[in-house]
């Protein structure tokens, strides 16, 4: 059982636009969200954490969690082409290991 | 900065074979991490290591043994090579499980 689903499974915007991915969990001890980029040929790197609810931003990108929903979000504004990759949503509870969604794969179109 | 590296980058092995993957870390971090990536599944918890001669039991252990011989190092032996299997492996280390994960850039498996 996927203790941590993503949507979409894919997304294409244009290039200058908003990027939005989702990821809601299934557990409820869940309290600790990340999110990690993946570019082709390397590994995910770590682009945001979140733990309390609310809004956080960071340059481009800002993350938005809602613990009563076990909702957690990925918004990237004036998107590029380099931002075309893998991403992440990640969730652990305290003390375990970070368990991972299934990606979201984003393409930015110049 | 420090770095993460794993190796070898590609691996293909033979049905039945023993198969060790390393990682080294020179950030000094306490816990490491093998996951498994296949496409559409994303990353799965293979093992995992709190600290030297630790290891934990991930999602997807069955199949797998590792072994954590000194801080900076963690490897990962596929102890019998399924035909058609073909994933990424991809180590990471961090300094607790709530803190941000440091990635390899992974282990590419084909078994023939």
């Amino acid at each position: 059982q996927q203790k941590v689903q993503q949507s979409p499974e894919s997304l294409s915007v244009p290039e200058g636009g908003m990027a939005s991915f989702n990821c809601t969990s299934s557990d409820r001890n869940f309290q600790y969200f990340w999110w990690y980029r993946q570019h082709s040929g390397e590994g995910p790197k770590a682009l945001m954490s979140i733990f309390s609810d609310g809004d956080k931003k960071e340059g481009r990108f800002t993350a938005h969690l809602n613990k009563a929903s076990l909702h957690v979000s990925l918004h990237i504004r004036d998107s590029q082409p380099s931002d075309s990759a893998l991403y992440f949503c990640a969730a652990s509870s305290s003390g375990t290991y970070q368990r991972f969604g299934t990606g979201t794969k984003l393409q930015v179109v110049p | 900065g420090g770095i993460i590296t794993q190796t070898p980058k590609f691996l293909i092995g033979q049905e039945g074979q023993k198969l060790t993957l390393k990682c080294q870390q020179n950030f000094n971090h306490d816990t490491m991490y093998w996951y498994r990536q296949d496409s559409g599944k994303g990353l799965r918890l293979i093992y995992y290591s709190i600290t030297e001669n630790d290891l934990q039991k991930g999602d997807l252990s069955e199949g797998y043994d590792a072994s954590r011989e000194k801080k900076s190092s963690f490897s990962l032996t596929v102890t019998s090579a399924q035909k058609n299997e073909m994933a990424v492996f991809l180590c990471a280390s961090s300094i607790d499980n709530n803190s941000d994960y440091t990635f390899g850039s992974g282990t590419r498996l084909l078994v023939i």
